[in-house]
């Protein structure tokens, strides 16, 4: 069976830029969330996304945003490329988002960004 | 103080020897805890998952989770130079709709 797979693998922008990062989740899979993970770093959560609704947010600004499409497929978008945005962006699929076994995140390849 | 807490390491074990890595957490709504290996310039891959206090093992690797004491941990026996790597732990915290909280990492070092 497929993973998850990310689109693209590395990315290259310059500030102020905008960005459309891309996942498809492992078949059977309704959720799929986004980490941002910079060097020397844990993975940090951005969104979450069960069911085609936003079901948590993390600490990021407006400029992040997310959605989740009827395949269950979904999109990162980040608007004002900044610096600091330069990262390691993580896709994960879950069956589900709670409950023993359910919730297990499996991570994609990831889309390494550069912002110039 | 941090949700989710590891050493940073390095650890240095040699290679056939036992391998411990550490984690804390502070919320007690956490109820799912996971550690993921992650090599350099690689997402995170899954090892481990544990949701019931006590033990839990799969061929060389066992999870511990201490609920009580808000302690995660998990032994890597007989290390292999191929286990070096950063290993992640990770809460789920239901109160927060199930996200993923992860600890900076442990860098290990398997020396042959």
């Amino acid at each position: 069976d497929a993973g998850v797979t990310q689109s693209p693998t590395h990315l290259i922008k310059t500030r102020g830029q905008q960005v459309t990062l891309r996942c498809s989740p492992i078949s059977g899979h309704k959720s799929v969330s986004w980490y941002q993970q910079v060097l020397g770093q844990g993975p940090q959560f951005i969104f979450q996304y069960y069911e085609k609704e936003e079901r948590g947010r993390g600490n990021f600004p407006d400029r992040f945003s997310a959605r989740q499409f009827p395949n269950y497929s979904s999109e990162l978008n980040v608007n004002a490329l900044l610096l600091g945005d330069s990262a390691l962006y993580l896709c994960a699929s879950s069956a589900r988002i709670t409950g023993p076994s359910t919730d297990t995140q499996y991570f994609g390849p990831g889309t390494r960004l550069t912002v110039l | 103080q941090k949700e989710v807490e590891q050493n940073s390491g390095p650890l240095s074990v040699p290679e056939g020897a036992i391998a411990s890595l550490n984690c804390t957490y502070s919320d007690r709504g956490s109820q799912s805890f996971f550690w993921y290996r992650q090599y350099s310039g690689k997402s995170p891959e899954l090892i481990m998952s544990i949701y019931s206090n006590g033990d839990k093992e799969d061929g060389r690797f066992t999870a511990q989770l201490n609920k009580a004491s808000q302690y995660v941990s998990l032994l890597i026996r007989d290390s292999q130079p191929s286990d070096s790597a950063t290993y992640l732990c990770a809460a789920s915290f239901y109160n927060q709709g199930g996200k993923l909280i992860f600890g900076q990492g442990t860098e290990l070092s398997v020396k042959p």
